[in-house]
């Protein structure tokens, strides 16, 4: 099944600069990848996703890539803003199965 | 993702007593899915229901978990005779059709296994 992989587990960066987090993927045949928020104590909510069918979104602050080749993928966020802390989980769909298998997620600290 | 609905959103059980958690989808969407989520770890899932059948329910406990998503009314995680080990986040999500499409999650319902 899919295994997916999220790298750092924590993150601290200074207000106004970038903050990237990477994953991985094991399915070669996976399609979708989304990109979670979860501020403590609350609920997932998407920020983003891409579909194999194209390597780079953007979205205002935030931008994911994709390489497919070599199963991972990427969320970019710039001028990072202190309401960016929180924990970012990525997902890949399992093509066997009609779900989504969620990495273990990064938490992000923004320092004013 | 405002319209999943759980309740309750807090529950305490003391240990071998029943646990029942309730998810109403967003309105249209055929697609539920449940996680569990304990402190500072990643959404593991469960269970993926579409109405009246469990599709995949490979993430879930064999013994003492059931879940169920009748024709008409919520979805159903239920945990029988719970351990302290159970105690968690459980947070069900829904979609309109299929898994390539946004998962909306609900508030969550915090397990509290005394």
């Amino acid at each position: 099944g899919e295994n997916v992989e999220q790298h750092p587990s924590t993150l601290s960066v200074q207000e106004g600069d970038s903050a990237v987090i990477k994953c991985t993927y094991s399915d070669s045949a996976s399609n979708y990848f989304p990109w979670y928020k979860q501020e403590l104590g609350k609920r997932p909510q998407l920020i983003i996703d891409i579909r194999s069918n194209v390597g780079e979104k953007k979205d205002q602050r935030i931008a994911v890539t994709l390489n497919k080749t070599a199963k991972h993928f990427s969320l970019h966020i710039t001028e990072t803003q202190p309401e960016d802390s929180a924990v970012y989980f990525c997902a890949a769909d399992e093509t066997s199965y009609d779900k989504v298998i969620f990495g273990p997620g990064t938490s992000l600290s923004v320092i004013p | 993702n405002a319209g999943v609905m759980q309740n309750p959103r807090h529950l305490v059980r003391r240990r071998g007593q029943e646990a029942r958690l309730r998810c109403s989808p967003v309105k249209g969407h055929s697609h539920v899915y449940w996680y569990r989520q304990l402190p500072e770890e990643g959404l593991k899932f469960m269970v993926y229901l579409q109405k009246e059948n469990i599709i995949d329910e490979s993430g879930m406990p064999k013994e003492r978990f059931s879940a169920e998503f009748p024709k008409e009314g919520p979805s159903i995680l239920r945990i029988q005779q719970v351990v302290r080990g159970d105690s968690a986040a459980y947070f069900c999500a829904s979609s309109p059709q299929q898994v390539q499409e946004t998962q909306y999650f609900g508030p969550g319902t915090r397990l509290l296994v005394l």
